[in-house]
């Protein structure tokens, strides 16, 4: 069945530090597609990045990065430099393709950087 | 390029009123979605539309919970009566097919600022 798990309830930095944000995933497809998604104190879900199960290549864009690992069924993000904007819970998402587009959601991580 | 629209942003019900919520989703995306997140959690999906038709409901409470997307644009997801457990954001999204990748069609979900629902 299809699963996410954040492990990271809550995670407090102090701007300019890097964090990084805990993804696991449970699925039996072997075409899958991870998401991450970043809710603002405004409530709505900001698409991030998708990756699909058969790029594993990382991901950089800004100081945001993406590291994917079908091994350990990880799919970490790291936010380089942290700033006070970057506050917000990020949720991590999977779609199964043989079991059509429905999300599964993480139950988030709340991230808050201190200035 | 306009996101996905929905309203009221906020609502305050009693229990046993009836309630709905509007969604209307970027423009030429063909499936819709209504999510329910309560608070501390992820979203967990209520319906998904591909146009008008209703591919996947299983996890909408019939009971008192129904959903139309009579044109395939815009959508109503309704609650009749409210229990205080309905107490959540409702949000809506939308995707359309973006091609194949390894054999696969591929859709990112596009979302809302959902509807803040309280019942007392």
């Amino acid at each position: 069945a299809q699963k996410v798990t954040q492990a990271q309830t809550e995670i407090s930095v102090v701007e300019k530090e890097d964090v990084t944000l805990d993804c696991v995933y449970e699925t039996r497809d072997t075409t899958y597609y991870l998401f991450w998604y970043k809710q603002p104190p405004s409530g709505e879900l900001v698409f991030l990045i998708r990756r699909n199960s058969f790029d594993e290549q990382n991901e950089i864009s800004g100081r945001y990065s993406w590291n994917f690992q079908k091994s350990t069924s990880s799919f970490n993000f790291t936010i380089t430099a942290s700033q006070v904007v970057d506050s917000a819970v990020y949720f991590c998402a999977l779609s199964e393709a043989n079991y059509g587009q429905n999300f599964v959601f993480g139950p988030g991580t709340r991230l808050s950087v201190l200035p | 390029e306009a996101g996905v629209v929905q309203s009221p942003r906020y609502k305050i019900i009693e229990k046993k009123q009836p309630v709905a919520f509007w969604c209307n989703p970027i423009s030429g995306h063909n499936t819709l979605y209504w999510y329910r997140q309560n608070l501390g959690q992820g979203p967990e999906l209520l319906i998904r539309y591909e146009n008008e038709e209703a591919v996947d409901d299983s996890q909408l409470p019939k009971d008192r919970f129904s959903a139309e997307r009579l044109k395939g644009v815009d959508s109503t997801l309704k609650i009749q009566p409210a229990e205080l457990g309905d107490s959540a954001v409702y949000l809506c999204a939308s995707s359309s097919r973006e091609g194949t990748s390894g054999g696969a069609a591929q859709e990112t979900q596009y979302f809302g600022p959902g509807t803040r629902l309280l019942v007392l």
